[in-house]
């Protein structure tokens, strides 16, 4: 089955440690998207690639880092420089020429103690 | 920079009363227009989408919008809701500019409470 996949679903780091989030995706999708969910904040959009090798900040993608080294591929590293980072990560994909809505991974929960 | 405003965080209302969610957006070129709903512990799912041609747009469950250019508006609405319709609601707003092309930008959410 097509999709987008999401690991680990629940995470745990201790403080000052990085820690990657990884996102899969078999749907052939051009872009990919990570966004963080906190209560009353909506999603908000840490990084986002268009193409491969490429990838632009979104609106708080300090403490973040992201590679696209392949299509299917677009792991977020949180780092410790992240000063808040316990969330909830949502990664999510779409097609770059061709009006389609985005589709969504289960999630990852990032708790740091 | 581009924004997406959701008008309310929290609605409460009872069964069969009539729903309408309020978004803006504040972005001057071509967007794409989605809803997206959160029903309690399950994951993002499209309610409905605008890309062009008719501004009402009909989706799942009943729900519609209408996309209105010259407010930068895109309002959900449900004639009368259900229960089942508690869920976290959120407008999202793709834009297809050639500097900003792809980024999928979303409100705050709605959280929406029917009562029996």
């Amino acid at each position: 089955d097509g999709g987008i996949t999401q690991s680990p679903k629940y995470l745990f780091r201790k403080e000052g440690q990085n820690v990657t989030l990884s996102c899969e995706q078999n749907l052939n999708h051009d872009a990919m998207y990570w966004y963080r969910q906190d209560p009353g904040q909506g999603l908000r959009l840490i990084y986002y690639s268009q193409i491969v090798n490429d990838f632009q900040k979104g609106d708080i993608a300090e403490g973040y880092s992201v590679s696209r080294e392949k299509k299917e591929s677009f792991p977020l590293t949180v780092t410790s420089a992240q000063k808040n980072p316990t969330a909830f990560y949502l990664c999510a994909s779409t097609f770059r020429s061709m009006n389609t809505e985005a589709f969504f991974g289960q999630g990852t929960r990032l708790t740091v103690v | 920079a581009q924004s997406v405003s959701q008008h309310n965080h929290h609605v409460i209302l009872s069964e069969a009363a009539s729903l309408e969610l309020g978004c803006n957006y504040s972005y001057g070129g071509t967007v794409n227009l989605f809803w997206y709903v959160q029903y309690p512990g399950q994951h993002l799912q499209l309610l409905l989408k605008y890309f062009s041609g008719d501004p009402l747009v009909k989706g799942i469950k009943g729900f519609e919008a209408e996309f209105i250019k010259s407010k930068f508006s895109f309002n959900l609405r449900k004639p009368s809701v259900q229960w089942s319709d508690t869920a976290e609601y959120f407008c999202a707003v793709a834009l297809r500019g050639t500097d900003s092309w792809g980024k999928l930008q979303f409100g705050a959410g709605t959280q929406v409470v029917v009562t029996p």
